[in-house]
This record gives structure tokens, sequence and C-alpha cells, in this order.
């Protein structure tokens, strides 16, 4: 089983539209949870944080579910600007509590 | 706003020959990554240091991988024989905390090996 496994998509949503990614990840132990966002040939950029309590940024909102090891993404009233590869990333356990393990990234493409 | 650098944005070499890649991580940070990610392949970890020393590193970075902080500014990642293998986008990041800190990346060296 992949450590962060994300739908690749591509998704290709109509601007305005709302937008859902999920992610699973099969640590345990992992303590942190990230969602990153990759322009093309870009370094990953720190999009939110995700905490159990669920959390909201603007338009975007993530959810953590530590029990079934699933994590979410939800991008309300897209804008072309968010078309990006998002990337599912958790730390990893207690040992490994510096490294940032990354899914393969969900690709999204907003269409005027 | 501050900034990781990495030099050089692009590096062209041949099978075998020995790669440097330089990263200025953010002045007051602690921790440093070095990542990579293989065209069209996820971001994958190489290995972290803090300390002056390699806090943890993975699988990929074997004997041929070496890191070094050699002034207090630069934080530099050797190949010691690139192999075709090894041609990827290499990531530098730097954090201020160890544990669910932020990372901050640098725009990355792209490393081409024929």
């Amino acid at each position: 089983r992949k450590e962060v496994e994300q739908d690749p998509g591509p998704f290709n949503v109509p601007e305005g539209a709302t937008v859902a990614f999920n992610c699973t990840y099969s640590n345990s132990a992992s303590q942190s949870f990230f969602w990153y966002r990759q322009d093309c040939r870009k370094e990953p950029k720190l999009l939110m944080s995700v905490y159990s309590s669920g959390n909201e940024d603007g338009r975007f909102t993530a959810q953590l579910n530590r029990a079934s090891q699933y994590i979410s993404l939800l991008i309300r009233d897209s804008k072309l600007s968010d078309s990006a590869t998002y990337l599912c990333v958790v730390t990893g356990g207690i040992q490994g509590a510096q490294k940032l393990v990354f899914g393969q990234g969900t690709r999204l493409t907003i269409n005027p | 706003e501050p900034e990781v650098t990495q030099t050089p944005s692009h590096q062209v070499t041949q099978m075998g020959q020995e790669v440097i890649l330089r990263c200025v991580p953010i002045s007051n940070h602690l921790y440093f990554y070095w990542y990579r990610q293989i065209l069209g392949q996820k971001v994958e970890f190489l290995v972290s240091f803090y300390n002056n020393e390699i806090s943890e590193k993975s699988e990929i970075f074997d004997d041929q991988f070496s890191v070094e902080r050699p002034d207090g500014s630069n934080f530099t990642l050797k190949i010691r024989s690139t192999k075709l293998e090894d041609s990827a986008m290499y990531f530098c990041a730097s954090s201020e905390h160890r544990r669910g800190g932020e990372l901050f990346f640098g725009e990355g060296s792209r490393l081409t090996v024929l």
C-alpha cells in the first residue's frame, strides 16, 4: 500500500465550481498533515495544515479523519488561479517526524 | 519575504561525474532538508540535517550522496558519481521547528545526467 494515496486526476472543472480531493495515508503514527500546491515545474508551497477538528481558510476547507486515515480538501468558488497540482502530505511517525511524505498529487485545471 | 535560494537552477552533467547542489536556507531556520522529484513522479524525502549532522535519511540517500553545511549559511548536496536515474529536480527546504512547522522550499535545481 502506498504511504499516501491520492486520485491523480486530472480534474477539469469550470470556474466557480466546488471541487473536492481525497487522500488516504497508511502510517497511523503520522502526526501532522498538510495540503501543498505545486505549480508546473515549481516548488511545493504550503496551502494549509489540516487539523482533526477541520479547518477553513477562505475558500479552502480541510478535514482529517484519523480513525479512517483520510484527509480531504474542498475548494469552493474555484478560480482560474487554483489550477495546480494539489499534494497531500503527512509527516513520518515519531522517529520520522521531520520527514514529509508526499502523495502523487491531484492535478486540477479550472476552465473559464 | 525571506526565501530559500538554490543554485544552480539547472545543471547538465555526464554520468559518473560529481555534482554539488547548493542551497542557502532562511537565516533563522535550524532544520534543513533535501527532497527530489523525478519528472512526473512524487516528491521524495532524501535527508534531514540539524545541528551539523544528519538526523534522518531515506533509502535513496545511499553512499553516493552526502550533505554538508560548510560555512554556516550554505547547505550542499553532493552526488559523488552521478547515474542516469539521478536526473530529477532537487528541492532544498528549511524550517524553524522540527515538528509540524512549515517547510519552506527553494525553487529547485534541475539535474540532468546524460
